[in-house]
C-alpha cells in the first residue's frame, strides 16, 4: 500500500509553454501532499506543500506564479509550471502523507523530469 | 530552523563490508527522524524511521537509533551487498506544523564486488 504515482514521467517542452504534472496517490487518501525539486546530484528542495481544498504554501524563494499547484482531492495534485524556461529544467518529485496513518511519514512519486529547451 | 548534515559521498565498500552513514540534525522540539534511498533512475524510498528518542528503525537489514543527546540518526548495515549501491538521504519532519521533510544532501553508496 501507500502508492504515489506521478504522469508524466519524462517531458521535454519549448521554452515559453507551460507543463501540467499530477501526482496521485493511488490506494489512500492524502491529507497532505509536497512538491519538492531535485537538482542533479543534490537533495531534495522543498517548494510547497498543498492541502485539500486550500491555497498551497510556499516555500521561500519559489514563485507562486509560475508554480502553479491544484490539490483538487484528496488523491490528486497537480504542479503546473508557467512559461517554463532552461532553468526550470530539473526532476520535480511530488509526495503524500495518508490521512489514516502516521502524518510524519512521506511516501513519494517516482518524480518528474522536466527539460525545457 | 531545522537542517540536517550527511557525510559526503561517494562511499565506496566491497560487499560484505559494514556500512556506516553518519547524520546529525537540529531541529527545535522532538521531530522524527527517516532514512529515505534512491536507487538508480528511481524514486525516493522509505527505508526506515524512528519518532522519539531512543528508537531504533531498521528494514532490509540496516538500523539506525534515534539518540537525542548526540542528535544524530546514524545508518548502520553489518554487511553490504551490491544492491545496496544507491544514494541515502536522512531527513527529518517536524512534529507539529506542516511536517514536511527537510532532507540532508544525500550519500552515494557504491558496493563492488
Amino acid at each position: 500500500g501507500a502508492v504515489v504515482s506521478q504522469h508524466p514521467s519524462r517531458v521535454i517542452c519549448k521554452s515559453g509553454t507551460s507543463v501540467k504534472i499530477e501526482c496521485r496517490s493511488l490506494d489512500f487518501q492524502a491529507t497532505t501532499m509536497f512538491w519538492y525539486r531535485q537538482f542533479p546530484k543534490q537533495s531534495l528542495m522543498l517548494m510547497a506543500t498543498s492541502n485539500e481544498g486550500s491555497k498551497a504554501t510556499y516555500e521561500q524563494g519559489v514563485e507562486k506564479d509560475k508554480f502553479l499547484i491544484n490539490h483538487a482531492s484528496l488523491t490528486l495534485s497537480t504542479l503546473t509550471v508557467t512559461s517554463a524556461h532552461p532553468e526550470d529544467s530539473s526532476f520535480y518529485i511530488c509526495s503524500a502523507s495518508a490521512r489514516d496513518r502516521s502524518t510524519d511519514t512521506q511516501y513519494f512519486g517516482p518524480g518528474t523530469r522536466l527539460t525545457v529547451l | 530552523g531545522n537542517s540536517v548534515t550527511q557525510m559526503e559521498g561517494p562511499v565506496t565498500l566491497s560487499e560484505e563490508a559494514f556500512l556506516t552513514i553518519n547524520c546529525t540534525y537540529t531541529a527545535t522540539g522532538y521531530p522524527s527522524l527517516f532514512w529515505y534511498v534512491q536507487y538508480p533512475g528511481e524514486g525516493l524510498q522509505l527505508l526506515l524511521k524512528a519518532t522519539k528518542a531512543d528508537d531504533k528503525g531498521s528494514n532490509k537489514g540496516f538500523e539506525a537509533t534515534y539518540r537525542k543527546e548526540t542528535t544524530s540518526f546514524h545508518l548502520e548495515k553489518g554487511s553490504v551487498q551490491v544492491s545496496d549501491s544507491a544514494v541515502y538521504f536522512c531527513a527529518l519532519s517536524a512534529n507539529t506544523g506542516r511536517r514536511a521533510l527537510t532532507f540532508g544532501s544525500g550519500t552515494r553508496l557504491q558496493v563492488q564486488p
